[in-house]
């Protein structure tokens, strides 16, 4: 089972950063968090992943808290295309991936 | 930018007939994947397999599947004997060389739909 806590679902105006909450509290010392969104039927697309210092890239930013209990992925302007599920996943090396059910971002005009 | 393809995008196949899904991870990537997503339900993983031996496999992994990397570039999924609950996307993935620091990279899969 995934180990992780999403909401179900969000909205966000285009234009608008979109901030996506997810809730780890048993993640383990050596487990990291990723971030994937899955378009439509496409295949899961790799975002960002981090240990316990915040990181960005040219998609997006990953806050991790202190106590690594919960992350926050941040997509600084939503944009239409940016409408997918985004999965929340803790893995530790080598480990396959567990998705979960996700959050469905839908980006409005 | 290099990206795992898969081909067919789609496959149709009559139940009881074996079906082979191909893949081409990215050319330097030694960790290779099958998942797969039935319909309106969760991404499940499948096989991971690294060094030409598979590394972990589901339940769902039973004796109809197997994998192999026939060359250097290819590596595939056959399911020997299809039911219809395997009417499923088929998610081929690789990763860099050492598992786990880089993130696993996905194609657009296969469409699989068994009759």
């Amino acid at each position: 089972d995934a180990k992780t806590t999403q909401p179900t679902s969000m909205d966000c105006a285009e234009g608008r950063a979109a901030n996506l909450p997810c809730n780890h509290s048993t993640i383990s010392g050596n487990e990291y968090v990723y971030w994937y969104r899955q378009i439509h039927s496409q295949g899961p697309q790799y975002i960002i992943h981090g240990l316990k210092n915040n990181e960005t890239n040219e998609m997006a930013s990953l806050i991790i808290t202190e106590d690594r209990k919960s992350s926050t992925l941040i997509l600084p302007h939503a944009t239409l295309r940016d409408t997918a599920v985004y999965y929340c996943i803790v893995r530790a090396i080598g480990d396959k991936l567990i998705f979960g059910t996700g959050t469905r971002l839908q980006v409005f005009p | 930018e290099p990206e795992v393809t898969q081909t067919p995008s789609h496959q149709v196949t009559q139940m009881g007939q074996e079906v082979i899904l191909r893949c081409v991870p990215i050319s330097n990537h030694l960790y290779f994947y099958w998942y797969r997503q039935i319909l309106g339900q969760k991404v499940e993983f499948l096989v991971s397999f690294y060094n030409n031996e598979i590394s972990e496999k589901s339940e769902i992994f039973d004796d109809q599947f197997s994998v192999e990397r026939p060359d250097g570039s290819n590596f595939t999924l056959k399911i020997r004997s299809t039911k219809l609950e395997d009417s499923a996307m088929y998610f081929c993935a690789s990763s860099e060389a050492r598992p786990g620091l880089g993130p696993q990279h996905f194609g657009d899969g296969t469409r699989l739909s068994i009759l």
